[in-house]
């Protein structure tokens, strides 16, 4: 049974560039959901997509934005790259919208992106 | 905003003895409170989870105990082990919400 997988798992941009992470869900998954882990910090929530459709934002510029693909597959774009936005970028799925319970969420590796 | 307080920040236990890690919320909306554990270089696991509606869960050498009232949380580790030394997150969630609010993590070095 393959779990999360993250693409790129490293990554290196300067300043002002552009990123875009992928992720592939477990089988069977409709639900991403992107979580950025700074050094030493608990994950926090950027997005939820369920069946392809937006369900929830977190606290985050409008740099950062995703999609959800009809495979529930994902990706993460994050525009004019900051120092600051150097972190652990996760992404987890459930099978449903809401974690908890059965349901659970379950972390990919990460894509670790560095902003010099 | 930090919605939930963990502490310690850094725990150092001897194999055998007793982990115990604690976090406190100030939203009584939320329902649902996991743990996860985090190896460097991994992302976080499901470790054990509970909701309000019960004092205790426990599951193995993992336990978690709960106290509505205080708003407080807390794992224990039993008999803890050198291969429990990881980083471990408490975190929860609203009723029919989607995000998790992670605590700031609480890195636990096992001695041998």
């Amino acid at each position: 049974d393959t779990g999360v997988t993250q693409s790129p798992t490293h990554l290196i941009k300067t300043r002002g560039q552009q990123v875009t992470l992928r992720c592939s869900p477990i089988s069977g998954h409709k639900s991403v959901s992107w979580y950025q882990q700074v050094l030493g910090q608990g994950p926090q929530f950027i997005f939820q997509y369920y069946e392809k459709e937006e369900r929830g934002r977190g606290n985050f510029p409008d740099r950062f934005s995703a999609r959800q693909f009809p495979n529930y597959s994902s990706e993460l774009n994050v525009n004019a790259l900051l120092l600051g936005d150097s972190a652990l970028y996760l992404c987890a799925s459930s099978f449903g919208g809401s974690p908890s319970g059965a349901n659970v969420l379950t972390f990919g590796a990460g894509s670790r992106l560095t902003v010099l | 905003q930090q919605q939930v307080k963990q502490s310690p920040q850094s725990l150092i236990v001897q194999k055998g003895g007793i982990s115990i890690i604690n976090c406190a919320y100030e939203n009584t909306a939320f329902d649902y409170f996991p743990w996860y554990q985090q190896f460097p270089g991994k992302g976080p696991a499901l470790l054990i989870a509970i909701r309000p509606d019960v004092s205790e869960k426990k599951e193995g050498r993992f336990t978690i105990s709960f106290n509505k009232s205080a708003k407080q949380f807390s794992l224990h580790i039993m008999d803890s082990q050198p291969g429990d030394s990881a980083t471990y997150f408490c975190a929860a969630k609203q009723t029919s919400g989607s995000r998790l609010t992670f605590g700031e993590g609480t890195q636990l070095t096992v001695n041998p």
